[in-house]
């Protein structure tokens, strides 16, 4: 029973650039959520994915945008790079809507590692 | 403004030493408590899940408070091994009451450096 993967583990990119992160869910989930992780800090919540579409946003411009597969793994766009940009990205997945997921414990991937220079 | 807060924010004990960690909340209204260990560059791991009727439950060597009046939880570690050297996170779900989903709310954690 695989877990939640996640690719590239890491990525170095410039200031201006796009990137795409991806994540596969953990086997029988259907719900996706990534966060974003600065260096000593608690993860911050970027959006949720369910049924395709962006259920939950948190505080974050809309240069990150995301997508959902119908095989359930989504990808994470960020576009116009900026430095503070740099964290580790995580991808959480659970079973469930946005309204009845509050007790499914997250399941989280092992990270992608950004660095923008 | 929905908040959780973790002290102390970093802790060195030795091995075969417990110790508390604290996590302080003001989420409302509150859906569960979770406490997630962190291995260093690895995504969070799910220690314990508490809802607002339980006071404690342990996994293992962890063992998790849960005070839904103070709005207060704790996780003691007993008897510590090299192993539990990570960050742990609280994390709080609270509901928004402008769409009722629920939302997590994630503490910065504690580093936790357990030294032989």
């Amino acid at each position: 029973d695989a877990g939640v993967t996640q690719s590239p583990t890491h990525l170095i990119k410039t200031r201006g650039q796009q990137v795409t992160l991806r994540c596969s869910p953990k086997s029988g989930h259907d719900t996706v959520s990534w966060y974003q992780q600065a260096l000593g800090q608690g993860p911050q919540f970027i959006f949720q994915y369910y049924e395709e579409e962006e259920r939950q946003r948190g505080n974050f411009p809309d240069r990150f945008s995301g997508h959902q597969f119908p095989n359930y793994s989504s990808e994470l766009n960020v576009n116009a790079l900026l430095l503070g940009d740099s964290a580790l990205y995580l991808c959480a997945s659970s079973l469930g809507t946005a309204t009845t997921s509050a007790q499914e414990t997250q399941y989280f991937g092992p990270g992608t590692r950004l660095l923008v220079l | 403004k929905n908040q959780v807060e973790q002290s102390p924010q970093s802790l060195i004990i030795l091995e075969g030493k417990n110790c508390t960690l604290q996590c302080n909340y003001t989420v409302s209204p509150f859906s569960n408590l979770r406490w997630y260990k962190q291995d260093t560059g690895r995504g969070p791991v799910s220690l314990t899940i508490m809802t607002f009727s339980e006071n404690t439950k342990s996994n293992g060597r962890y063992t998790a408070t849960l005070d839904a009046d103070t709005k207060q939880s704790s996780l003691h570690i007993t008897a510590s091994q090299l192993s539990d050297s990570a960050s742990y996170i609280c994390v709080v779900t609270g509901r928004d009451w402008m769409d009722s989903s629920y939302k997590l709310i994630f503490g910065s954690g504690t580093r936790l450096l357990v030294r032989p």
